[in-house]
């Protein structure tokens, strides 16, 4: 079992939709959890991050993340053809081959999304 | 302008042909990343560095190597020795991590390498 799965799509949906994306991970000791997004042939850039569990939102966007569950959702809400993109999950938590701190980021696969006007 | 750039932007290369990748950040972080991204696979890390002169191997470090001389610089070297090196290649740098606190990582636009 991979440490973060994420469902690759594609996700294609009408503007103005909500859209829904999801990623489950297996390693509890994750804390921090991130969402990317990564237009075609450029680089990736940070959306929302979270801390432990809870709900966290900017604008249009919502992030949630289960613990308990080991499930993390970003949600757009009035999505835009702007909105077009890859969007990747990515998590860390302590790295207990490195004294405890934090480590590197472990990232799924990316959903590809288009929002059609 | 702040930022990390990368070069070329599209790099084309012959097997057996060593090849290096540039990576420059002016965003005084410490800590640099490289990253391997494939289609349908999401980014994998293939080198590390936390601080100049140290660097530890990621993920899938078979087949490349890294230099940190400089805090701002962080070049890749893909060797003949990597057996399947057509890819995009993302760098990316943050401060370190520090007890209860997330950086952000920053990433460069990417080179697109193939081998011919």
């Amino acid at each position: 079992q991979k440490e973060v799965e994420q469902d690759p799509g594609p996700l294609s949906v009408p503007e103005g939709a909500i859209v829904s994306l999801n990623c489950t991970y297996s390693n509890s000791a994750f804390q921090y959890f991130m969402w990317y997004r990564q237009y075609s042939r450029k680089g990736p850039e940070l959306l929302m991050y979270t801390y432990s569990s809870g709900n966290k939102e900017d604008g249009r966007f919502t992030a949630q993340v289960d613990k308990s569950s080991k499930y993390i959702s970003l949600f757009i809400r009035d999505s835009q053809p702007s909105d077009s993109a890859t969007y990747l999950c990515a998590m860390s938590g302590e790295d207990p081959y490195n004294g405890g701190s934090q480590g590197n980021l472990i990232f799924g696969k990316g959903t590809k999304l288009s929002v059609k006007p | 302008d702040g930022g990390i750039t990368q070069s070329p932007k599209y790099l084309f290369r012959k097997e057996g042909q060593n090849v290096t990748l540039s990576c420059e950040q002016n965003l005084n972080h410490d800590a640099m990343y490289w990253y391997r991204q494939d289609p349908g696979q999401g980014l994998r890390l293939i080198y590390y560095s936390q601080i100049v002169n140290d660097f530890q191997k990621g993920d899938i470090a078979e087949g490349y190597s890294v230099s940190r001389e400089k805090k701002e610089s962080f070049p890749l070297t893909v060797t003949s020795a990597q057996k399947n090196p057509t890819a995009f290649y993302l760098c990316a740098s943050s401060n370190p991590w520090t007890e209860s606190s997330y950086n952000e990582q920053f990433f460069g636009p990417g080179t697109r390498l193939t081998v011919l």
